[in-house]
């Protein structure tokens, strides 16, 4: 069974300052996506990863992805309060055929002045 | 413009009644999934359709039917044996292959009164 966690759940940081949310899965793939949600509204999609080496960038954010190493990151560069918002990763089980995306439990960020 | 559509944004339940809520998208997707938001909390799979007329049970489907009985379709209904149904649903679609992850819906807040 394909387990997904991410850490920090929580993280308080301040603006300007950098830092990195981990995503680690435990069973091989190679696609993985990552969602931003805002408190009250949905889930945006911000990176698709599909394959082992991939890094995509938008703005202050940066998302990787190791498949040997079974995990992502979503790194903040000089962070800003508007990167304030739940960061969920996903992956995708292929190997159990076309079963629905795994879910991490989300990071929370607050970024403060 | 393609999208996917949930209506309606909140709904209020009193106890013994079922409730529906709608979810359509012309993205002209093959999958679409139904999960369950509660505060602070992560995403919890309630229902899942690859194809029309198939649909298979998530993680927590006690409590809860769906249909799919047109590939743009996919209704959820919150049956009065879930006891406590107050969350924020989301519904999403994807491609079979998924190289784009999951489309969210915009969410439905179900309150219990």
């Amino acid at each position: 069974e394909l387990k997904v966690e991410q850490n920090p759940l929580f993280l308080s940081m301040q603006e300007g300052k950098n830092y990195t949310i981990y995503c680690n899965y435990s069973t091989t793939s190679d696609r993985l996506y990552w969602y931003r949600q805002d408190p009250g509204k949905s889930l945006e999609s911000l990176f698709v990863l599909l394959s082992n080496g991939a890094v995509k960038q938008e703005g202050r954010l940066m998302a990787s992805l190791d498949t040997k190493a079974r995990l992502s990151t979503l790194h903040i560069t000089a962070a800003v309060h508007d990167l304030s918002a739940t960061y969920f990763c996903a992956v995708d089980n292929r190997n159990s055929g076309n079963t629905p995306l795994v879910f991490g439990k989300g990071t929370r960020l607050s970024v403060i002045a | 413009d393609g999208g996917i559509t949930q209506s309606p944004k909140y709904l209020f339940r009193k106890e013994g009644q079922n409730v529906t809520l709608s979810c359509e998208q012309n993205l002209n997707h093959d999958a679409m999934y139904w999960y369950r938001q509660d505060p602070g909390q992560g995403l919890r799979l309630i229902y899942y359709s690859q194809i029309v007329n198939d649909f298979q049970k998530g993680d927590i489907a006690e409590g809860y039917s769906v249909s799919r009985e047109k590939k743009e379709s996919f209704p959820l209904t919150v049956t009065s044996a879930q006891k406590n149904p107050t969350a924020f649903y989301l519904c999403a679609s994807s491609m079979a292959f998924r190289y784009s992850g999951y489309t969210f819906g915009s969410g439905t807040r179900l309150t219990v009164v």
